[in-house]
């Protein structure tokens, strides 16, 4: 089945210990983002990526970053991570196509 | 500032009952609302899309969309214990999709 792919699942990390966050999908979907949700809140957009074109949220903290090798592939680097970076990180894809987004299992992060 | 709002709950429903979930929104430009379902720790779940005034239907499901009033909602007809999770309504933004901060629904055997 064709579908969005997050790994880990969960990861633990220590704080201020660099941790990357991996997103794949099979959907062929032009347009993928990731999202922070922390609990009982909205999911709130990181970045997203149009193509190749990179979109960085202007509340983004610079802790954060992105890259998309290629059209299937999505990572999130978080530098260094502190106690408030503990959250669900989701990736979703979508073809910008009446708008749909398509999200992955997600990573449930969390920082000592 | 482009805004969603939902009753955060929790809203109690009995087993077989309707379940109503109610959404506004701000930006009076908005085209495309959607409702996503989201189990604790698990994901969002795209429930249902619609985009023009009216109902749109879709098994249990029945999304209501008033662009005049700024609102959509979401009716679930014989609410089954496996309805209870968190509901996110989301508005499709000049790039992005403006997220309400979910209402909680539990359906009460």
């Amino acid at each position: 089945d064709a579908m969005v792919i997050q790994n880990p699942r969960y990861q633990v990390t220590q704080f201020g210990k660099p941790v990357t966050l991996s997103c794949s999908q099979t959907l062929n979907h032009n347009v993928m983002y990731w999202y922070q949700q922390k609990s009982s809140q909205a999911p709130k957009l990181l970045f997203h990526y149009y193509d190749k074109d990179f979109n960085n949220e202007a509340d983004t903290p610079d802790n954060f970053q992105s890259r998309r090798p290629n059209t299937s592939f999505c990572f999130l680097d978080i530098r260094s991570p502190g106690l408030g970076d503990a959250a669900m990180y989701l990736c979703a894809t979508g073809t910008g196509a009446k708008n749909i987004q398509y999200f992955g299992a997600g990573t449930r992060l969390s920082v000592l | 500032q482009k805004e969603v709002e939902q009753n955060s709950g929790p809203l109690s429903v009995p087993e077989g009952a309707i379940a109503s979930l109610n959404c506004t929104y701000s930006d009076r430009g908005s085209q495309s609302f959607f409702w996503y379902r989201q189990y604790s720790g698990k994901s969002p779940e795209l429930i249902m899309s619609i985009y023009s005034n009216g109902d749109k239907e879709d098994g249990r499901f029945t999304a209501q969309l008033n662009k005049a009033s700024q609102y959509v909602s979401l009716l679930i007809r014989d609410s089954q214990p496996s309805d209870s999770a968190t509901y996110l309504c989301a508005v499709m933004g000049e790039y992005q999709l403006i997220w309400g901060a979910g209402t909680k629904l539990i359906i009460k055997p």
